[in-house]
């Protein structure tokens, strides 16, 4: 699976947008992006995940450059109950490998009043 | 849905002890997975299940780790004999082939190995 590339840390403020960058240069033409988060003391939590078309869904939007060498996870209103790690994973859809997903170190990111 | 339900949600034993963690995955979930938490390593995955059966076990650290999945709604995963630098959060995770790999994390179990 591609390695993923992510800043450690990032701020932002209350109710402005967060957008938060994931390299991955390396990623194949099956490998999908997700993103997951994890709270202080809670187990991770899926986001959103994508190939090469932007998604969307309630939680955020996910932009994946055209040569999908990069992507941006957006939370488009954040919140204090958004200071979390976000975790950017590359991996293959399906075949041997179905399930595993690989962690980084991820953001951290915080989200203040 | 309840959720993926792990006990204990902490444990504190003393090297030399077994220790076994316990996971309830969502019901209709085919698939589960321990991964294991520490400041030094982040999230692993430890292995995980398909169908009750285990198809990747790579990332079990050595034997003294030892995981089953008796039926579809019960796994543990035992520790015997524990060492400190087993000391982590473990959570359990489970998800259905028809998601597509989003995985449903539970709470997580604090072990301490003193």
């Amino acid at each position: 699976d591609a390695k993923t590339t992510q800043p450690p840390s990032m701020d932002c403020a209350e109710g402005r947008a967060a957008n938060l960058p994931c390299n991955h240069s390396t990623i194949s033409g099956n490998e999908y992006v997700y993103w997951y988060r994890q709270i202080h003391s809670q187990g991770p939590q899926y986001i959103i995940h994508g190939l090469k078309n932007n998604e969307t869904n309630e939680m955020a939007s996910l932009i994946i450059t055209e040569d999908r060498k990069s992507s941006t996870l957006i939370l488009p209103h954040a919140t204090l109950r958004d200071t979390a790690v976000y975790y950017c994973i590359v991996r293959v859809g399906g075949g041997t490998s179905y399930g595993k997903l690989t962690f980084g170190q991820g953001t951290i990111l915080t989200v203040h009043p | 849905d309840a959720g993926v339900i792990q006990s204990p949600r902490h444990e504190v034993t003393e090297m030399g002890q077994e220790v076994t963690l316990r996971c309830k995955p969502i019901s209709g979930h085919d698939y589960l997975f321990w991964y294991r938490q520490t400041m030094m390593r982040g999230l692993e995955l430890l292995i995980y299940f398909n169908n009750n059966v285990p198809i990747d076990d790579s990332g079990m650290p050595e034997d003294r780790f030892s995981a089953k999945m008796p039926n579809a709604s019960f796994s543990t995963l035992k520790i015997q004999p524990s060492e400190p630098r087993d000391s982590a959060v473990y959570f359990c995770a489970s998800s259905s082939g028809y998601t597509f790999n989003e995985q449903f994390f539970g709470p997580g179990t604090r072990l301490t190995v003193l």
